[in-house]
């Protein structure tokens, strides 16, 4: 069965702090994805990788990083946490132009 | 940037009565994939589209994709209490690795 493994389902972080949101993938997919879901706006893209160390930018990587040394593993980092991304984090991972497998989610609150 | 908008944003129908949801993208997509989101879960992958002008259907659903390969419609037939979500198209931007989705069509199913 194939699996995508967020490492927290909720987390609550400081403003300020630094955030680390992992996520693992079992399926030898060359393509991992973050987006963050909010009400009313969808799944936003905010950074994805089609191979180990290579990252792109999605539409709203202000405020984020990322990091893919190994290919099962796709890091979301927060630099300084603001208010303004609380959200839902979903990581997803899939083959070229194939199905996308989602994690369960990250609900972040940053206070 | 690129954008995916879905219409409407909410629908509320009787159990019985059809449901159609609208997405179209700003950009050229490789193929169109459609996801259902339960309450309280992750996007789950339902079907996915290749050719512009393609139409597939599963059981009291129907997909088409358009020609442009930029718009696509999602319709159920004789909607049930087990459709209650909220669907997202999305599908990778031409001649990228950049998969995008829509804003989703949250859909509740009156008894």
């Amino acid at each position: 069965d194939v699996k995508v493994t967020q490492s927290s389902r909720y987390l609550v972080k400081r403003t300020g702090e630094k955030v680390f949101l992992e996520c693992v993938q079992d399926m030898d997919h060359e393509n991992m994805f973050w987006y963050r879901q909010d009400p009313g706006l969808g799944l936003r893209l905010i950074y994805f990788s089609y191979d180990v160390k290579m990252k792109e930018k999605g539409d709203i990587p202000e405020g984020y990083s990322v990091s893919r040394e190994k290919k099962e593993r796709f890091s979301l980092i927060l630099e300084s946490a603001s208010t303004n991304q609380t959200s839902m984090y979903l990581c997803a991972s899939s083959l070229d132009g194939f199905e996308a497998f989602f994690g369960q989610g990250t609900r972040l609150t940053v206070v | 940037g690129q954008q995916v908008m879905q219409i409407p944003q909410y629908q509320h129908v009787q159990e019985g009565e059809d449901f159609t949801t609208y997405c179209n993208s700003s950009t050229t997509l490789s193929n169109i994939q459609w996801y259902k989101q339960r309450p309280g879960g992750h996007p789950v992958f339902l079907i996915q589209l290749v050719k512009s002008g393609e139409v597939k259907k599963q059981k009291r659903l129907t997909f088409q994709f358009g020609e442009a390969k930029k718009n696509s419609s999602l319709h159920i037939t004789a909607t049930q209490t087990t459709d209650v979500g909220t669907y997202f198209c999305a599908g990778p931007v031409w001649g990228t690795y950049k998969y995008i989705f829509g804003t989703g069509t949250r859909l509740k199913v009156l008894a």
